[in-house]
């Protein structure tokens, strides 16, 4: 079982991202992908969930309207994508597997996002 | 919603005991046994150690344990090693869907 992340984005401020996140072998077909964040040097910083089979999504209120995720479940992949970023967006986004949608079971990587003008 | 509460930092010598708080609100940690902890070292990703308070993933040793009392939930580490030094954050179901983490604790084994 694993989850496989898209690669390190560098963008300008006001720009938008998108970070990809590939599920691979896990059985059970109700499953969340959380996204969670962290800045360098922070702490962890939950985002929004996304459920496998219905596609329904929650957002953190600091978040909503910023921040879209979305899932294609034929290839178990799933997308966060954030826009107007500004340089405090510059973080390690990651997916994390959750059977509930509160406990973080499994990590991806995590992928670097860089915002820079 | 505020970060759950966390100290900075915490350490023990090898072999001893050290326990990590982690602050919430009635809202949060203290309305809801569903507080779990992770482990990160540096540059990876984090790694589940505690769920629902207490439970604990297979692999995970059982030098670590999780309780909770009122608004406060915490993570003792029994016979500290060295490679248990690393960070810890807690968090915290709050409601409504929500999710909150804490800021996170270094713990260092002397």
């Amino acid at each position: 079982v694993q989850l496989e992340q898209s690669g390190a984005e560098v963008k300008r401020p006001g720009a938008s991202v998108k970070v990809s996140c590939k599920a691979s072998g896990y059985t059970f077909t109700g499953y969340y992908i959380l996204w969670v964040r962290q800045a360098p040097g922070q702490g962890l910083e939950w985002m929004a969930w996304i459920k496998h089979d219905s596609g329904a999504t929650h957002y953190a209120q600091r978040f909503r309207g910023r921040v879209s995720t979305t899932r294609d479940p034929s290839i178990s992949t799933f997308n966060m994508e954030m826009s107007g970023l500004r340089s405090d967006d510059s973080a390690v986004y990651y997916c994390a597997y959750s059977e509930d949608g509160i406990v973080a079971r499994d990590w991806g990587q995590g992928t670097l996002v860089t915002v820079s003008s | 919603q505020s970060a759950l509460t966390q100290p900075p930092s915490a350490s023990g010598s090898p072999g001893q005991s050290v326990t990590i708080s982690c602050t919430g609100t009635s809202s949060d940690v203290g309305a809801f046994d569903y507080v779990s902890w992770y482990q990160q070292y540096p540059g990876k990703a984090p790694k589940l150690f505690i769920y629902d308070v207490f439970k604990r993933p297979s692999g995970v040793p059982d030098r670590f344990s999780g309780s909770k009392s009122g608004n406060a939930a915490f993570l003792t580490v029994s016979g500290l090693r060295a490679e248990d030094e690393a960070d810890y954050y807690c968090s915290s179901y709050a409601g409504t869907n929500n999710l909150i983490f804490g800021g996170g604790t270094k713990l260092t084994v002397l």
